[in-house]
């Protein structure tokens, strides 16, 4: 079974619009990790966000949070205020804490920000 | 502060060839992971080095293998390619402690094999 699920294989947002990017796991082990990463065409992943397990409040950076639903296994990531930059490929990856160090990625969600 | 750094940037090799790819860590890390990542694909899983150990290993063949330096720099060596190892693999960097372990990826060697 897939760990990470992103259903969503492309998005498209209008420039300064919200947009909620979807990512779902699977896991039995109680403590693991959530993170999300951006990679633009040049790459690089770069970490956007993490949400622990553990976490009782929804993570947040800037214009990025987590809206972290534990009971639904989901980890859905929402970009406010979209600029054109914000146009990319975004990863869900998972740590499970017991034991394993790797993150486990899902197959990735392309983002096109419309002017 | 610099980040994680990967050379080469391009690599063309042809099958059966051997390939080594290298990687240094953002300052302050002492644990390199590589993954593989295809076309169209989420990044793979390789291997991870601490204190110049394999310590952890995806589902890979022996013909990758890899090398941790005392200054935590580390390398990946493919042998024997396939046109199959044609992909961006990823170098990422954290730094062994309680927490978030965060992994910082490099800009990627892109690998192609003819």
């Amino acid at each position: 079974a897939q760990k990470i699920t992103q259903t969503q294989p492309g998005m498209f947002v209008q420039e300064k619009e919200a947009v909620t990017l979807d990512c779902t796991y699977d896991t039995s082990d109680p403590s693991y990790g959530l993170f999300w990463y951006k990679q633009p065409s040049s790459g690089e992943m770069i970490f956007l966000i993490y949400q622990g397990s553990y976490d009782q409040q929804n993570a947040t950076e800037g214009r990025y949070s987590l809206n972290f639903q534990k009971a639904r296994k989901s980890a859905n990531l929402v970009i406010s205020a979209s600029q054109l930059g914000d146009s990319a490929m975004y990863f869900c990856a998972m740590r499970e804490e017991t034991g394993a160090n790797n993150l486990f990625f899902g197959t990735g969600t392309r983002l096109t920000v419309i002017p | 502060d610099a980040g994680v750094t990967q050379s080469p940037t391009h690599l063309i090799k042809t099958r059966g060839q051997q390939v080594t790819l290298r990687c240094s860590p953002k300052s302050g890390h002492d644990t390199v992971s590589w993954y593989q990542q295809a076309l169209g694909q989420g990044p793979q899983f390789i291997f991870q080095y601490y204190e110049e150990e394999e310590r952890q290993r995806g589902n890979f063949p022996d013909r990758f293998s890899g090398h941790q330096f005392p200054n935590y720099s580390s390398e990946l060596n493919v042998n024997a390619l396939l046109l199959g190892d044609s992909a961006l693999y990823l170098c990422a960097s954290s730094l062994e402690q309680g927490g978030t372990d965060t992994q910082y990826f490099g800009p990627g060697t892109r690998l192609t094999v003819l």
